[in-house]
């Protein structure tokens, strides 16, 4: 069974500038979530979705932050403008449901510059 | 406030040698609690679901409890290979299924 999928893997950008970032679930999976991860830190939820409508977004900075998850499948997470303190690996994660253990993709490292 | 607290922050241990990590947790309803594996460069690995106190679950080396206010991830005879961020994170009732996760502990363990 693949895993969750996530690209890029690596990105640098200038602070102001904007970036994307894509995440395939697992098949089947139809609660997708991402995670913010600093340096040193545990992960902290950003957004959880529902197929593809939005459950939580109570931490998501949403003056810079926005997500969608289209057809329910897969989705995109956008900083636009970008902060320094926005340096951090972004992970996508997947569940079957919303009472399910939680798959993590391999993480998007962002470093603004 | 609900938090998440895992110690130590570090753990050296020679292969062989068998430890607890700890995690404790002051949440107004627990829902589950789960711990995972996180390797450099990677994201975090599911390892265990725990639901109720007393509940104990194990996959080779590893083995997880439950209390009402802690939960313990007990590595017999550790291996090198075992080397890894471990994370806690627990789910709320009432809160879908967002985890709110601990800090980790870093593990190494060493010939």
């Amino acid at each position: 069974e693949a895993g969750v999928a996530q690209s890029p893997r690596y990105k640098i950008i200038e602070k102001r500038q904007s970036v994307a970032f894509w995440c395939n679930p697992i098949s089947g999976h139809a609660t997708l979530y991402w995670y913010q991860q600093i340096l040193g830190q545990g992960p902290k939820l950003l957004i959880q979705f529902q197929n593809n409508g939005v459950v939580d977004d109570s931490q998501l900075p949403k003056d810079r932050f926005s997500a969608e998850r289209l057809k329910g499948v897969d989705s995109t997470l956008k900083i636009q403008p970008a902060k320094l303190e926005d340096s951090a690996v972004y992970l996508c994660a997947s569940s079957y449901s919303r009472g399910e253990g939680q798959y993590f993709g391999p993480g998007t490292r962002l470093t603004v510059t | 406030e609900d938090q998440v607290t895992q110690s130590p922050e570090a753990l050296r241990l020679q292969e062989g040698e068998s430890s607890s990590l700890n995690c404790s947790y002051t949440v107004s309803g627990l829902r589950g609690l789960f711990w995972y594996r996180q390797d450099p460069g990677k994201g975090p690995e599911f390892l265990f679901t725990l639901y109720s106190a007393g509940e104990e679950k194990e996959k080779e080396r590893l083995k997880a409890t439950l209390t009402k206010k802690e939960s313990f991830l007990h590595i017999t005879a550790p291996k090198p290979e075992d080397s890894a961020t471990y994370l806690c994170a627990v789910a709320l009732t009432g809160g879908g299924n967002k985890l709110t996760f601990g800090t980790g502990t870093q593990l190494k363990v060493e010939l």
